[in-house]
């Protein structure tokens, strides 16, 4: 069964903290993609990645394709980064997108 | 460019009614995707459309149903509503077919009484 999980489900940090969100999925994927959602629903598209990393202002992703790991790292966070990360996997070139549940990141100030 | 807008955004419905969302992607794109979540099962694949055909279909009943016009503005229908089908419904569009990074919607929170 192609599976994606994510973890934690729930993160609470302070400002400025460096946080890791993880993404394991269980088969080999075409790509992988990192979204943000905030209250009220609106999905942004994070970063679209395959192998390697990429970086966007204090946002970094990262792939290890032979351990099907994916990690999302924000450095100096900030309350305006509260919101829900959500992992979403493809498989093969014309498959669909399979998400994982999503972890819920709350910056306090 | 304006992004991609999602009509209605609100809806309430009775069960066993039938409800038609639409989704105008952004100029250029061709291909429009659909997603369901709910909080108990996330966010679910309906269907991919690219030129007013579909390519790709999730593992929904076939009371959920898809178009898109010449255009590329798509619609999804839903027919004898079930309390179930309550959730957020989000579109998202891209440039190269649903393989590529897409552009999401507000989304339209339907809620079935």
């Amino acid at each position: 069964k192609n599976e994606v999980e994510q973890s934690p489900q729930n993160l609470t940090a302070q400002e400025g903290e460096f946080i890791t969100i993880n993404c394991s999925y269980s088969v080999g994927i075409s790509a992988l993609h990192w979204l943000q959602q905030h209250p009220g629903g609106g999905i942004v598209s994070l970063f679209m990645l395959s192998s390697g990393k990429k970086k966007h202002g204090r946002l970094i992703a990262t792939i290890n394709i032979q351990e099907k790991h994916s990690s999302l790292h924000i450095t100096a966070s900030h309350p305006r980064d509260s919101a829900v990360y959500i992992c979403a996997v493809r498989y093969g070139s014309q498959g669909n997108l399979i998400f994982g549940k999503g972890t819920k990141l709350s910056v306090k100030p | 460019k304006a992004g991609v807008t999602q009509t209605p955004r609100y809806l309430i419905k009775t069960r066993g009614q039938q409800v038609t969302l639409s989704c105008s992607p952004i100029s250029g794109h061709r291909s429009v995707s659909w997603y369901q979540q709910t909080p108990g099962q996330g966010l679910q694949f309906l269907f991919e459309y690219f030129s007013e055909t579909q390519r790709n279909k999730g593992n929904f009943p076939g009371r959920f149903s898809g178009r898109q016009f010449s255009n590329s503005r798509s619609e999804m229908n839903v027919s004898t509503l079930e309390l179930g089908d309550s959730a957020l419904y989000l579109c998202a569009s891209s440039d190269q077919g649903a393989t590529y990074e897409q552009y999401f919607g507000p989304g339209t929170r339907l809620t079935v009484t």
